[in-house]
């Protein structure tokens, strides 16, 4: 069974810093991985999605890297600002060939940025 | 073009009650999914909908019904509420765009409480 870790699972920085938030899955046979953002009360936005296939992707100050063979992946946030305070979710998509089964998800890490 | 609604937005079930949740996408997708969001437990898969007139158990789909009534609409029924299934429900969907890469939307989440 698939099995989604995300650390820390919490975390509160300065506004400016750089940071990153890691996810490790136990089963290499993924198709591929998102990054969600969750704020409270709201449902989820899609941030980064990583293909088997690929390493990373970048969009804005975000950058998440693959490393499917150890079963990794990191989010990058560069330059945080408040308006990052969000739950961020990790969640990777088995391999089934028609690509339609559900996605696994971590239990998320809380990240505060402080003015 | 409304994205993934749900309906209702809040709602609160003695035991033993049964209701329906409502799900519908206006983005002509092709897969449709139910998860919940338990604190401590992240998003679990409870039923999907590969394609209109199919649906398939996901990870805890104890105490639970579905219904693809058409390629817009998936609903998730309750027919004995119990406390256990107080949680946020979600509901999502997929296009497959190319063979590596789907667009994946969430609805805004129903808050359940069974009393």
């Amino acid at each position: 069974k698939q099995e989604v870790t995300q650390i820390p699972a919490a975390l509160s920085v300065p506004e400016g810093e750089n940071l990153v938030l890691n996810c490790s899955f136990t089963d290499s046979a993924i198709y591929n991985l998102q990054w969600f953002r969750q704020d409270p009360g709201k449902g989820l936005t899609s941030l980064l999605l990583i293909q088997s296939s690929q390493r990373e992707q970048t969009s804005g100050r975000l950058n998440a890297s693959l490393d499917k063979s150890s079963g990794r992946s990191t989010l990058y946030i560069a330059a945080s600002q408040p308006g990052d305070s969000a739950t961020y979710l990790c969640a990777v998509r088995k391999y089934s060939g028609g690509g339609a089964d559900g996605l696994t998800f971590g239990k998320g890490t809380h990240l505060i940025i402080q003015p | 073009n409304a994205g993934v609604t749900q309906t209702p937005k809040f709602q609160v079930l003695k035991t033993g009650q049964s209701m329906t949740l409502q799900c519908a996408q206006d983005m002509n997708h092709n897969s449709m999914y139910w998860y919940r969001q338990d604190p401590g437990m992240g998003l679990r898969l409870i039923y999907y909908s590969a394609s209109e007139g199919t649906t398939d158990k996901g990870e805890v789909p104890n105490g639970y019904n579905v219904s693809r009534l058409n390629k817009r609409e998936f609903s998730l029924r309750l027919e004995s509420a119990a406390p256990s299934q107080t949680s946020v429900y979600f509901c999502a969907s997929i296009l497959r765009v190319r063979t590596e890469s789907y667009e994946q939307y969430f609805g805004p989440g129903t808050r359940l409480t069974v009393t």
